[in-house]
């Protein structure tokens, strides 16, 4: 049965910083990983999508990588500024979406 | 851009109500999902549809019920609402063409008393 684990649960840095969010996976059988964010109260906003061939995407200040084989993904954001603080969900796609139960994030000015 | 659009975004229902949730999109797409959140159990899929009268249970399809009558409409029922159903309704689509990259509405958050 696949598995999502996110790592940190929660993270406050200073505006600024530049930072990584963690995303693993049990099995490798995967089609895509997506990265999401999502505001309190709200949907979720699709931030990056990395197909199972591809080893990464950039996306402005942010970058995702994916290693199927060892079932990781990161998520790096440059220069983090107070806009970014939201909750960053990662999925991966098998014949539905998995979903990691999220990083929940705050960049304090 | 893709919109997928919900119903209501606030919801308060009582114990024992029939409860309809609408998703509506706009892009043609063939898969359509919904998705309850709850605080430390993360996005749980309840039901989706791959097309038109298409209907496949998700994890936790017990006490709801879906309707897929058009192609870009998908309905969650509530047959008879409870207070363990109180929580974040999302629903989502993807074109199963190309990068199958998920759409999100901006969620219902129903509240059963």
């Amino acid at each position: 049965k696949q598995e999502v684990t996110q790592i940190p649960a929660a993270l406050s840095v200073p505006e600024g910083e530049n930072l990584v969010l963690n995303c693993s996976f049990t099995d490798s059988a995967i089609y895509n990983l997506q990265w999401f964010r999502q505001d309190p109260g709200k949907g979720l906003t699709s931030l990056l999508l990395i197909q199972s061939s591809q080893r990464e995407q950039t996306s402005g200040r942010l970058n995702a990588s994916l290693d199927k084989s060892s079932g990781r993904s990161t998520l790096y954001i440059a220069a983090s500024q107070p806009g970014d603080s939201a909750t960053y969900l990662c999925a991966v796609e098998t014949d539905k979406l998995i979903f990691g139960t999220g990083t929940r994030l705050q960049v304090f000015p | 851009d893709v919109k997928v659009t919900q119903s209501s975004r606030y919801l308060v229902k009582r114990t024992g109500e029939k409860v309809f949730l609408e998703c509506v999109q706009d892009m043609d797409h063939e898969n359509m999902f919904w998705y309850r959140q709850d605080p430390g159990l993360g996005l749980r899929l309840i039901y989706f549809s791959y097309d038109v009268k298409m209907k496949e249970k998700g994890d936790i399809p017990e006490g709801y019920s879906v309707s897929r009558e058009k192609k870009e409409r998908f309905s969650l029922i509530l047959e008879s609402a409870s207070t363990n159903q109180t929580s974040m309704y999302l629903c989502a689509s993807y074109s199963g063409r190309g990068r199958h990259e998920q759409y999100f509405g901006p969620g219902t958050r129903l509240t059963v008393t």
